[in-house]
């Protein structure tokens, strides 16, 4: 089945150490979106690509950095984890062209980090 | 700039009693709504859409929703509850033209329980 594949499930790191979370899709989307969710809150966009192209939400942290080497990949960075990053990091797909939002996003089941 | 609001933060029902989870957009353009669930330690699936056409959309799991604008709401309802209906329901909307690429708003989610 094609999917959304987000690994490693469970992510533990150090207060300061980088860290990288991966996402794969075997859906061909055009668009790939990295969310962060904490504990009982909706799912707040960090950036998305569309194709190759990079967009980053105003408020997202200079900490948090994304990488999309080709359509089927894409990797969170975080360079300097706080306990303030601890979270559920949700990756997702869309086929979307511009000005026509109708489809919807597939999830992947998200990488929980934590921070020691 | 568009907004959702889920009234209700935690719903509780009785297995086999309806299930009503309400939610009201602001939108300036007409909107593209969804709703998705969210079990634990998983990511978001999607469980209907409105884009065009019918107001009444039939999803997943036996829930349906309907959108109206008279009153700027698309509650989500089901008929009969079941207890593997327990979960998060989040309400989104993103927002047709211009270059959103897509981009959701989330509600902030409503936890259903289930009592036997």
């Amino acid at each position: 089945d094609a999917m959304v594949i987000q690994n490693p499930r469970y992510q533990v790191t150090q207060f300061g150490k980088p860290v990288t979370l991966s996402c794969s899709q075997t859906l061909n989307h055009n668009v790939m979106y990295w969310y962060q969710q904490k504990s009982s809150q909706a799912p707040k966009l960090l950036f998305h690509y569309y194709d190759k192209d990079f967009n980053n939400e105003a408020d997202t942290p200079d900490n948090f950095q994304s990488r999309r080497p080709n359509t089927s990949f894409c990797f969170l960075d975080i360079r300097s984890p706080g306990l303030g990053d601890a979270a559920m990091y949700l990756c997702a797909t869309s086929r979307d062209r511009m000005g026509y939002s109708n489809q919807p996003q597939h999830f992947g089941d998200g990488t929980r980090l934590s921070i020691l | 700039a568009q907004s959702v609001t889920q009234l209700g933060s935690h719903v509780s029902v009785s297995e086999g009693a309806l299930v009503l989870l309400r939610c009201n957009y602001s939108s300036s353009v007409p909107p593209y709504l969804f709703w998705y669930v969210q079990y634990p330690n998983q990511g978001l699936q999607l469980l209907l859409k409105y884009t065009t056409g019918a107001t009444l959309v039939k999803g997943i799991n036996g829930f349906e929703a309907e959108f109206k604008k008279s009153e700027t709401s698309f509650h989500l309802t089901k008929p009969s509850a079941h207890m593997s209906d327990a979960a998060e329901y989040f309400c989104a909307v993103s927002r047709a033209g211009g270059t959103s690429y897509g981009k959701l708003t989330f509600g902030q989610g409503t936890i259903l329980t289930v009592h036997p």
